[in-house]
């Protein structure tokens, strides 16, 4: 079935340090593919998203290219700051036998960056 | 704009017992999903609503879930006799149509712990 594998965690960094959060992906079809995050004590919320090959996602200083050769949606950040620290979710959506477009996630990727 | 609203925030229970969550949408969104989340994974749906009718509930352990979103707006998801395996965050989602190019907004969850 359709699946996402994403890089285990925690992930300790200094701040200003270079990210890197691996995602890979399996599916039938044609996916649109999705970060999303989760800081303390609040609920899931969008990050970004890439509905086609090669589009690129962004948004807070944080990018992720949709490669359909290698099935991959990593998720890069080139100087993370503290308030970066949430829990990032990798997801796929695609069409369900019911019609409905089913979003499936990824395990999840705790980040925490320290001062 | 109000986000999506549920409760109760933590429900602590004995196993065999039974439980409900209540979710109110996001006003105008005609899709309402429920997740669940089970410490260390990412969410996975339950049951997807389109208005009142449901759309995709082939992941809901029907013996002991139900949910119902009576015209088309809250929603609650009930769960009766508990088990321990049941313990998880329960979330609730809505989106505008349900459709790949509409964002899914979270709420904040409901922590269920079942003893």
């Amino acid at each position: 079935g359709d699946s996402v594998t994403q890089m285990e965690g925690p992930v300790t960094l200094s701040e200003e340090a270079f990210l890197t959060i691996n995602c890979t992906y399996t599916a039938t079809g044609y996916p649109s593919l999705f970060w999303y995050v989760q800081y303390p004590g609040e609920g899931l919320q969008l990050l970004l998203k890439a509905t086609k090959a090669d589009d690129k996602g962004s948004n807070k200083g944080f990018e992720a290219t949709y490669r359909k050769e290698t099935t991959s949606f990593h998720l890069e950040k080139g100087s993370v700051q503290v308030s970066d620290s949430a829990v990032y979710f990798c997801a796929l959506s695609i069409a369900s036998n019911f019609g409905n477009e089913k979003l499936t996630f990824g395990t999840g990727t705790r980040l925490t960056i320290i001062p | 704009e109000a986000g999506v609203a549920q409760s109760p925030r933590y429900k602590i229970i004995e196993k065999r017992q039974s439980v409900a969550f209540w979710c109110n949408p996001i006003s105008g969104h005609a899709t309402l999903y429920w997740y669940q989340q089970i410490l260390g994974q990412g969410p996975k749906l339950l049951i997807q609503f389109q208005n009142n009718g449901v759309v995709d509930d082939s992941q809901l352990p029907k013996d002991r879930f139900s949910a119902e979103r009576l015209k088309g707006v809250d929603s609650t998801l009930k769960i009766q006799p508990a088990k321990l395996e049941d313990s998880a965050v329960y979330l609730c989602a809505s989106s505008l149509e349900g459709l790949v190019r509409d964002t899914q907004y979270f709420g904040p969850g409901t922590r269920l712990t079942v003893l």
